[in-house]
C-alpha cells in the first residue's frame, strides 16, 4: 500500500540554524499539506500546496516558513531561522483532489528539536 | 473560533466489551468530519468520514461514528474492543471548501485483555 513517508525521522538544531523537513507524498496525489503538533498539543494545519503554489496557510506560517517541490516526487518545508517554539512533531500529508470531503494521507512525522 | 474537542484525555475498555470515543466540533457551515488513528512511530491512519447522507459510517477495522447534526457530534465506536485496537485516536473536522483539517487533542485508547 502506497504511504507518505518524511526524512528525517528526528532533527535536532540550534536556535537560529535553517532546517528542511522532507517529504515524499504518494506519486498519484495533486495536494501536499503540513502539520505541526507540539507536545501536548493538538494537531495544526500549517500550509497546503497545489500545482506548485500555495493554497492555502494559517497564521502560523509565516516568513520564516516556506515550501517547495523542488522535483517530482519531494515536497520540503523550510524553517530559516528556527526558534524554540519549533520545536513539535511536523507532519506532512497528501491527498488526490482538491476539497475538504477527501481523506488526507499522513506520513509518520519529523520530530524537530531546537535547542 | 473553529474548534474541535476530545473531552477524555484516555479512554479504558476490557477486550470484548463496546468502545465509544468522543467527539464533538464547532465548526462553521456543515463541515465534512474524519477519525484518524495512530500507533506508535507511525503516521495518522484514515479509519473513516462522515460526508453526507446516513447518520451512521463505517470505516475500517470494524469501527464506525455517529454524526448527530444537533450536538455537533461524531462519536466513534466498536461493538467489540481488541487488545489491537489501543492507540490514539484524532477527530478531525475539515469545513467545506476548505483543504485543512482541524484536529482535536487526540483521545488514547487502552484496551486490556
Amino acid at each position: 500500500e502506497p504511504e507518505v513517508t518524511q526524512t528525517p525521522s528526528h532533527q535536532v538544531t540550534q536556535m537560529g540554524q535553517e532546517v528542511i523537513l522532507r517529504c515524499v507524498p504518494i506519486s498519484n496525489h495533486l495536494y501536499f499539506y503540513w502539520y505541526r503538533q507540539i507536545l501536548g498539543q493538538k494537531v495544526e494545519f500549517l500550509v497546503s500546496f497545489y500545482n506548485n503554489e500555495i493554497s492555502e496557510k494559517s497564521e502560523i506560517f509565516d516568513d520564516q516558513f516556506s515550501v517547495e517541490r523542488p522535483d517530482g516526487s519531494n515536497f520540503t518545508l523550510k524553517i530559516r531561522s528556527t526558534k524554540l517554539e519549533d520545536s513539535a512533531m511536523y507532519f506532512c500529508a497528501s491527498s488526490e483532489v482538491r476539497g475538504g470531503y477527501n481523506e488526507q494521507f499522513f506520513g509518520p512525522g519529523t520530530r524537530l528539536t531546537v535547542l | 473560533a473553529q474548534s474541535v474537542a476530545q473531552p477524555e484525555d484516555q479512554v479504558n475498555v476490557a477486550e470484548g466489551n463496546p468502545l465509544t470515543v468522543k467527539c464533538t466540533y464547532s465548526v462553521s457551515g456543515n463541515p465534512y468530519l474524519f477519525w484518524y488513528v495512530q500507533y506508535p512511530n507511525r503516521g495518522l491512519q484514515f479509519l473513516l468520514k462522515y460526508i453526507t447522507g446516513d447518520n451512521l459510517v463505517k470505516g475500517s477495522y470494524g469501527f464506525e461514528a455517529e454524526f448527530n447534526k444537533s450536538q455537533t457530534s461524531f462519536h466513534l465506536k466498536k461493538p467489540s474492543a481488541l487488545v489491537s485496537d489501543s492507540a490514539l485516536y484524532f477527530c478531525a473536522v475539515s469545513p467545506r471548501d476548505f483543504n485543512k483539517f482541524y484536529f482535536g487533542s487526540g483521545t488514547k485508547l487502552n484496551v486490556k485483555p
